[in-house]
């Protein structure tokens, strides 16, 4: 009932395509989605989140839709460019839980 | 503002041993929070401070602790180091005042535990 899984584990994509990288959780505790990048050798840096009262949140290039009733949520980065290659995790957190899904390592090819 | 600040970086350590791992929170960050990242598991919750205090742990062996002091900064250590042990421990910090959610957490570039 932890668990967020992700899909897909990597994605490659052409220069100003659509990214789309797809978590699902169970936990109805959960209250708080945010989406994290990271570059290699780097920590991870948040990109964008979302509570689950909205279904949409748009920031630049990068949206996140949200499905209360589904429990999914995704995240699409729209024009996607090399400088976007990267590994990127949803996560799912409550009051007293922080529980990340498992990454997808985004390609991004000239 | 200076980020989350790491210490050591990389360190190879030999089975057996204990390994303590530092990290600065940003000025004026209360919460600070560790994270073992590796291939297999992923982004796995260590514990949280605030405070001086534990507030959240995750799933982990009481091998892992970790403590805060009055100026934020915070350590861990994991004791009797075994081969699964290696990972990229992070650190993040937050203002922590409603604990995660809502919260943004910023990481460090973590330490790169090699256990040989």
């Amino acid at each position: 009932q932890q668990q967020v899984k992700q899909s897909p584990q990597s994605l490659i994509v052409q220069k100003g395509g659509i990214s789309i990288i797809n978590c699902a959780y169970e936990n109805t505790a959960f209250d708080y989605f945010p989406w994290y990048q990271q570059f290699p050798g780097k920590g991870p840096a948040l990109l964008i989140a979302i509570r689950p009262d909205v279904s949409e949140k748009k920031e630049g290039r990068f949206t996140i839709s949200f499905n209360k009733s589904a429990k999914q949520f995704s995240l699409h980065i729209m024009d996607s460019q090399p400088g976007d290659s990267a590994t990127y995790f949803c996560a799912a957190t409550s009051t007293d839980k922080l529980i990340f899904g498992t990454g997808t390592r985004l390609q991004v090819f000239p | 503002k200076a980020g989350v600040t790491q210490t050591p970086r990389y360190l190879i350590k030999t089975r057996g041993q204990q390994v303590t791992l530092s990290c600065s929170p940003i000025s004026g960050h209360r919460s600070v929070s560790w994270y073992q990242q590796t291939p297999g598991q992923g982004l796995q919750f260590l514990f949280e401070y605030f405070s001086e205090t534990q507030r959240n742990k995750g799933n982990f062996p009481g091998r892992f602790s970790g403590r805060q002091f009055s100026n934020s900064r915070s350590e861990m250590n994991v004791s009797t180091l075994e081969l699964g042990d290696s990972a990229l421990y992070l650190c993040a910090s937050s203002l922590g005042s409603s604990r995660f959610s809502g919260n943004t957490i910023y990481f460090g570039e973590g330490s790169w535990l090699t256990v040989v």
